[in-house]
């Protein structure tokens, strides 16, 4: 069965270092998103990304994240200068048309 | 703007007691709603979704959820709970495919042997 895959499961990083977070999407989905789930707290929505553009993102999507989808099948997460409030379970879905698809997840520390 | 609310952030039953996890949505068009599950240290897994047909949903596991536009409600129920169920549980609302999934805080489902 297809599905989501996220790398790295687990980064630690050191507050104002760069971060990438890499997620393979299921090849013939058209949307793309990330979440965020901070320890013990809901998953928040942070961007979707559809036609190689976003197409709504969160307020908490700043100008210290960046998405890209450099090669049509990777689709990235850029953290530019990690603050400890950036620790947390970031997950990467897709979708078709219908539900969305999660992947396992990828867990940032930021020490 | 879209959103949900799940009532009780933990709920404990017995194994082989029905479970039922409350869901209430808020929405100005008619919702997409799905609910999630969650095990620990997992991803996300799709139980069942609403998307204007049927008005009750069966879904994986044995779960199912019916919609009730008149109570903005979209409960989860199970007959019989199984130690396996044990989870955290997530409802989430969007307003179309393709938009953003709305989640709500979500509700840790414990089964007492």
């Amino acid at each position: 069965e297809p599905e989501v895959t996220q790398t790295p499961s687990h980064q630690v990083t050191q507050m104002g270092q760069e971060v990438i977070l890499r997620c393979v999407p299921i090849s013939n989905h058209l949307y793309f998103y990330w979440y965020r789930q901070i320890l013990g707290q809901k998953v928040e929505f942070l961007v979707s990304f559809y036609n190689n553009e976003i197409s709504e993102k969160s307020e908490i999507f700043d100008d210290q994240f960046s998405v890209e989808r450099p090669d049509g099948s990777n689709f990235t997460l850029k953290i530019r200068s990690t603050k400890l409030e950036d620790s947390a379970m970031y997950f990467c879905a897709s979708s078709l048309i219908g539900e969305l698809f999660f992947g396992e997840g990828s867990r940032l520390t930021v020490l | 703007a879209q959103s949900v609310t799940q009532l009780g952030s933990h709920v404990s039953v017995s194994e082989g007691a029905l479970v039922l996890l409350r869901c209430n949505y808020s929405s100005s068009v008619p919702p997409y709603l799905f609910w999630y599950v969650q095990y620990p240290n997992q991803g996300l897994q799709l139980l069942l979704k609403y998307t204007s047909a049927a008005t009750l949903v069966k879904g994986i596991n044995g779960f199912e959820a019916e919609f009730k536009k008149s109570e903005t409600s979209f409960h989860l129920t199970k007959p019989s709970a199984h130690m396996s169920d044990a989870a955290e549980y997530f409802c989430a609302v969007t307003l179309a495919y393709g938009n953003k999934l709305v989640f709500g805080a979500g509700t840790i489902l414990r089964v007492k042997s």
